[in-house]
């Protein structure tokens, strides 16, 4: 079946705008994780998602960053005003089971740059 | 939180022979440890995984190894091979993942 799909694949934004990433999760997976990655490092968690309900935001690094996921299926991570150490890509990530921790699956990650 | 450390940075090995990366944690609440293969611009995958009641996995020519008490786990890959080679991160779970720093191995042929 379909993995984890993301979109855009890439996004250039003149800082100070605001972005908004697309995921759409492996269909029936309950959970739904965000995480950023840095050049040469792993995957940062930034937020945790069961069906519709946002359990865990503690990653998000400021409040400029807001996820939502309003039916439990495909999720949108908003930067507002963006800077240029919001450049990164951000990987979304699904999981079956509503009790974590379970496998996640990766989509192929949006590559954000802010110029 | 948890505070995942990941060694060697870097890797090279010959094709054929085997190769150890080596993950210590902090939480000792952590009870799922999965490592991540990414090849440049892809997605991680997942390619073994173990949970904290277990001792060891294996599945053909990767293994992984945790030891509880000393907070450490291993990945080990035998007969590598030049499509090993890629970034390998190895993750910690409580209550969310927690990822190393990665390795990057380079299998020469």
């Amino acid at each position: 079946g379909a993995g984890v799909s993301q979109s855009p694949r890439y996004k250039v934004a003149k800082r100070g705008q605001d972005v908004a990433l697309r995921c759409d999760p492996i269909s029936g997976h309950v959970s739904l994780f965000w995480y950023q990655q840095a050049l040469g490092q792993g995957p940062e968690f930034l937020t945790y998602f069961q069906n519709e309900a946002q359990l865990d935001k503690s990653g998000l690094p400021s409040d400029r960053f807001f996820a939502e996921r309003p039916e439990g299926s495909v999720s949108t991570l908003k930067i507002q005003r963006t800077q240029q150490e919001d450049s990164a890509v951000y990987l979304c990530a699904s999981s079956l089971s509503p009790h974590p921790p379970d496998t996640q699956y990766f989509g192929p990650g949006t590559r954000l740059t802010v110029l | 939180g948890e505070n995942v450390e990941q060694h060697p940075s870097t890797l090279s090995v010959q094709e054929g022979d085997s190769a150890v990366i080596k993950c210590t944690y902090s939480d000792s609440a952590s009870n799922y440890f999965p490592w991540y293969k990414q090849e440049l611009g892809k997605r991680p995958q997942l390619i073994i995984d173990i949970r904290s009641n277990v001792g060891e996995k294996k599945d053909q020519r990767i293994a992984v190894t945790l030891n509880k008490t000393a907070k450490h786990f291993s990945l080990h890959i035998t007969e590598t091979q030049p499509e090993d080679s890629a970034v390998y991160f190895c993750a910690a779970d409580s209550s969310k993942f927690y990822f190393g720093s990665g390795t990057k191995l380079n299998v020469k042929p």
